[in-house]
């Protein structure tokens, strides 16, 4: 099957722990996205990464830290520094240079208490 | 002035009726749009896109888009219960690296 997977589905960390957050595709898609969104609220973007070794930042990077050694995996770090991390972590991809649409994964809930 | 607005709602209609669902946009230069369905607890699904102006039709799904206006809408025609979520508008502006801005989303109910 392909798509784009994220896990955990759920997780729970302590303040002040860094975490991170995967996400994989085998869809040979080439831009790859983190979004979060907190309840009531639209997707605000986290980085995006169009090609392997290559990131942006997004509106809201302060706190968070991603690399992208493969095509197909763009895992995210939610670091101590980020104030409010508790939210629903979304990661998306691209096709290609002519495409404008994205596809979600299945996102991962983060709790921080 | 938010880059993209949608009337968070709620939205409710009666099963079978057209539920209408709007989104305005800032930038005038903006090329694709985009409606996602986003069920509670779930991740976004993208439903419809549009890049010309007019109508754009898919099942009981109709995109319209006015970018004189800067206007986008779904209509939902014969809505069911099932198509009770939150629809997400996204819009590709000018600039690089081809990413989406989205609208905070409208909550749609459908009633039995």
């Amino acid at each position: 099957d392909g798509g784009i997977t994220q896990s955990p589905k759920y997780l729970f960390r302590k303040e002040g722990q860094n975490v991170t957050l995967s996400c994989e595709q085998n869809l040979n898609h080439d831009a790859m996205y983190w979004y979060r969104q907190d309840p009531g609220q639209g997707l605000r973007l986290i980085y995006y990464s169009q090609i392997v070794n290559d990131f942006q930042k997004g509106d809201i990077a302060e706190g968070y830290s991603v690399s992208r050694e493969k095509k197909e995996s763009f895992p995210l770090t939610v670091t101590s520094a980020q104030k409010n991390p508790t939210a629903f972590y979304l990661c998306a991809s691209r096709p290609g240079q002519e495409s404008y649409e994205q596809y979600f994964g299945p996102g991962t809930r983060l709790t921080v208490t | 002035q938010k880059e993209v607005e949608q009337n968070s709602g709620p939205l409710s209609v009666p099963e079978g009726a057209i539920a209408s669902l709007n989104c305005t946009y800032s930038d005038r230069g903006s090329q694709s749009f985009f409606w996602y369905r986003q069920y509670s607890g779930k991740s976004p699904e993208l439903i419809m896109s549009i890049y010309s102006n007019g109508d754009k039709e898919d099942g009981r799904f109709t995109a319209q888009l006015n970018k004189a206006s800067q206007y986008v809408s779904l209509l939902i025609r014969d809505s069911q219960p099932s198509d009770s979520a939150t629809y997400l508008c996204a819009v590709k502006g000018r600039g690089s690296a081809r990413q989406l801005t989205f609208g905070s989303g409208t909550q749609l109910t459908v009633l039995p």
